[in-house]
């Protein structure tokens, strides 16, 4: 299986909206309403930001939403801050039952 | 809240089997809707999903992974666990346990050497 493809990196300045691709194919994000994304500061363990496209688990900031269009999934970041700064990785459920994470993304507040 | 910790020798010599297990709090290894899952990260790399056992005990396994990877529950101690033979220095990673998609450990390291 191969991996989802994510840019390397986005940056935006604080206060702005900025949005990271997740391409898969008809065989993964295509397929089915199974994509989760992950945030990840430096030495902590990913943490979930949106499951099943687009629910956000509780507590997690109403700034942080999830879509789906055709074989790309995205995820928007409104309100950009600091604290946003950090690795996001995307995830899709696999026509194999399997899972495949994306190559992940290094958002940088400007 | 679920909650899950992993544990496990942090270092394994090359060609051994590695061993980890996952205690689980919140929930019961048991009940159904749980994928028991495993995800490593190797130094300065990405996410790499390992596989999960769905509740009713069925696996699925990376398939560049397959041939050396099992998870197992054990119901009287409340985890499940992972074992990687034959390990390499490419198996150098931090180990994440996860009650997938949403309820993750907080990693162990596991280094091969040689």
């Amino acid at each position: 299986q191969s991996a989802l493809t994510q840019p390397a990196s986005v940056s935006g300045s604080p206060g702005q909206s900025i949005t990271i691709s997740c391409a898969g194919t008809s065989s993964d994000v295509g397929g089915y309403d199974y994509v989760s994304w992950y945030q990840q500061h430096p030495g902590k363990a990913p943490k979930v930001m949106i499951y099943d496209i687009s629910y956000r688990p509780s507590g997690v900031s109403n700034r942080f939403s999830g879509s789906k269009s055709g074989n790309t999934a995205s995820l928007t970041i409104s309100g950009l801050q600091a604290e946003d700064e950090a690795d996001y990785y995307c995830a899709s459920f696999t026509s194999i039952n399997t899972w495949v994470f994306g190559g992940g993304t290094k958002v940088t507040v400007l | 809240q679920v909650q899950l910790q992993e544990s496990g020798p942090g270092l394994v010599k090359s060609s051994q089997t590695l061993s980890l297990t996952c205690t689980v709090s919140g929930a019961s290894v048991n009940s159904g809707g749980h994928y028991w899952t495993w995800i490593r990260q190797h130094p300065g790399k990405g996410l790499e999903w390992i596989g999960y056992m769905y509740s009713s005990g069925t696996t699925y396994y990376n398939p560049s992974l397959k041939s050396r990877i099992a998870i197992s529950v054990d119901t009287s101690r409340n985890l499940f666990s992972l074992r990687l033979t034959s390990v390499t220095a490419a198996d150098t990673a931090v180990y994440y346990c996860a009650s997938w998609p949403i309820h993750w450990g907080q990693g162990t390291l596991v280094i091969v050497s040689s």
